[in-house]
């Protein structure tokens, strides 16, 4: 099964300054999706960003940009000029790219959440 | 733009009642899940059905039982409910590689 790991339950980052999280993965499949999602306060799910494996770039949004190691089965996020909005939950999910019959359901790691600071 | 509602926002039941958390989508799309939220644990899924008519179980899918009779809808049953079941519940739906989550329902169960 898979499973995926976010060790840092809390980080705090200053207004402006770049924050990394953390996410490793493990699986037996060798093309798979990962994703980050935020969820603020309001609970509201929502995508950050998405990294294809079988794409060695990594995948960037605006002031949101990936750390995608395949070999390492790492994923981090990074963000840049960090800014009060981006206080949240994170998550961290991976999907296999094909289920056969099954779900296609993400697996999400336990989250963790970013402070920042004015 | 609705996408997914989900209905009610917030919900708290006595042990033992029965309840069913609706979940409804205008997006077309054919994959539906339902995932739980615990504190500590992240999202964990309870249900999926891939296009209207046929369901499977995730991860925890004991205590609950869902429906696909249509497209659009995806309701969520709890018979008989127990306080673990406390908890907040996401429905999403999927298109393709991409996941779309409602704003989830709280419910607790005392």
């Amino acid at each position: 099964a898979q499973t995926v790991t976010q060790s840092q339950p809390e980080m705090s980052v200053q207004e402006a300054e770049t924050v990394t999280l953390s996410c490793t993965y493990d699986t037996s499949e060798s093309d798979y999706y990962l994703f980050w999602y935020k969820q603020p306060p309001s609970r509201q799910m929502i995508l950050v960003i998405r990294q294809e494996a079988y794409k060695q770039q990594n995948a960037t949004e605006n002031r949101f940009s990936v750390n995608f190691q395949k070999a390492a089965k790492s994923f981090s996020l990074k963000i840049s000029d960090s800014q009060l909005g981006d206080a949240a939950m994170y998550f961290c999910a991976y999907r296999p790219a094909y289920s056969g019959a099954g779900s296609y359901q993400l697996t999400f790691g336990k989250g963790t959440k970013l402070s920042v600071i004015p | 733009i609705a996408g997914i509602t989900q209905a009610p926002t917030s919900q708290i039941l006595a042990a033992g009642r029965r309840m069913t958390l609706r979940c409804t989508q205008d997006m077309r799309h054919n994959a539906m899940y339902w995932y739980r939220q615990d504190l500590g644990l992240g999202l964990r899924l309870i249900h999926y059905s891939n296009t209207a008519g046929t369901t499977g179980k995730g991860e925890v899918p004991d205590g609950y039982s869902v429906s696909r009779a249509n497209t659009d809808d995806f309701p969520l049953t709890l018979a008989s409910a127990v306080p673990s079941q406390t908890s907040v519940y996401f429905c999403a739906s999927r298109e393709q590689s991409e996941q779309f989550f409602g704003p989830g329902t709280r419910l607790t169960v005392l």
